[in-house]
């Protein structure tokens, strides 16, 4: 079975600094996997696609198959990242998406 | 395009009492998910649906708990006899197309069981 872990809870970076969330997996195939993003007040939405290899607000994100990882990563940080961000998995014909416990970014001053 | 709606937003219910929550996906989307956040934890599936169909119910518990998307209206996830520990976010979101993993959530609804 799939799983998706994120080891950090809570990350905290000051503006300006590099952010690295971290995302790892366990899935024997070749998965998709994604990244979401939850803002204060507002409803659960797709941050950016690993099969799109685009940047999205600043953020990137690499599938590597060696480590199962997919880290999100962005080189300066700012104010309006804070928000929740869950890294998720769909694996094969599966029909569900899987998301990790999520990790909190919070940018300060 | 609305987007995903659930309603409602919060419900409380007593111990015993059946909680109902239901979900209009957006405009055009045939398949949708449900899934349950409890305090503390991610999000869980529960139940991937398509118009008068379950597709996969593996995280539904096998008790209590029911899922339909009829033809017209809304889907509605039904827990019976509802106890403290189905307290949580249910969350809904819905996709134009199967084994996708871009998915549009609703609010989602509060459950409080007293």
């Amino acid at each position: 079975a799939q799983r998706v872990t994120q080891p950090e809870k809570l990350l905290s970076v000051f503006k300006g600094a590099p952010v690295e969330l971290k995302c790892n997996y366990s899935y024997s195939g070749s998965p998709e996997l994604f990244w979401y993003v939850q803002y204060s007040r507002q409803r659960l939405q797709l941050l950016l696609r690993h099969i799109s290899r685009e940047s999205i607000k600043g953020f990137t994100a690499d599938l590597n198959k060696g480590e199962t990882s997919f880290h999100l990563k962005k080189p300066f940080a700012q104010e309006e990242d804070s928000a929740m961000y869950y890294c998720a998995l769909i694996a094969g014909t599966a029909s569900k998406l899987t998301f990790g416990t999520g990790t909190r970014l919070q940018v300060t001053l | 395009n609305a987007g995903v709606m659930q309603n409602p937003r919060h419900l409380v219910r007593r111990r015993g009492q059946e909680a109902r929550l239901r979900c209009s996906p957006m405009k055009g989307h045939s398949h949708v998910y449900w899934y349950r956040q409890l305090p503390e934890e991610g999000l869980k599936f529960m139940v991937y649906l398509q118009k008068e169909n379950i597709i996969d119910e593996s995280g539904m518990p096998k008790e209590r708990f029911s899922a339909e998307f009829p033809k017209e209206g809304p889907s509605i996830l039904r827990i019976q006899q509802v106890v403290r520990g189905d307290s949580a976010a249910y969350f809904c979101a819905s996709s134009p197309r199967q084994n996708t993993g871009e998915l549009f959530f609703g609010e989602g609804s509060r459950l409080t069981v007293l």
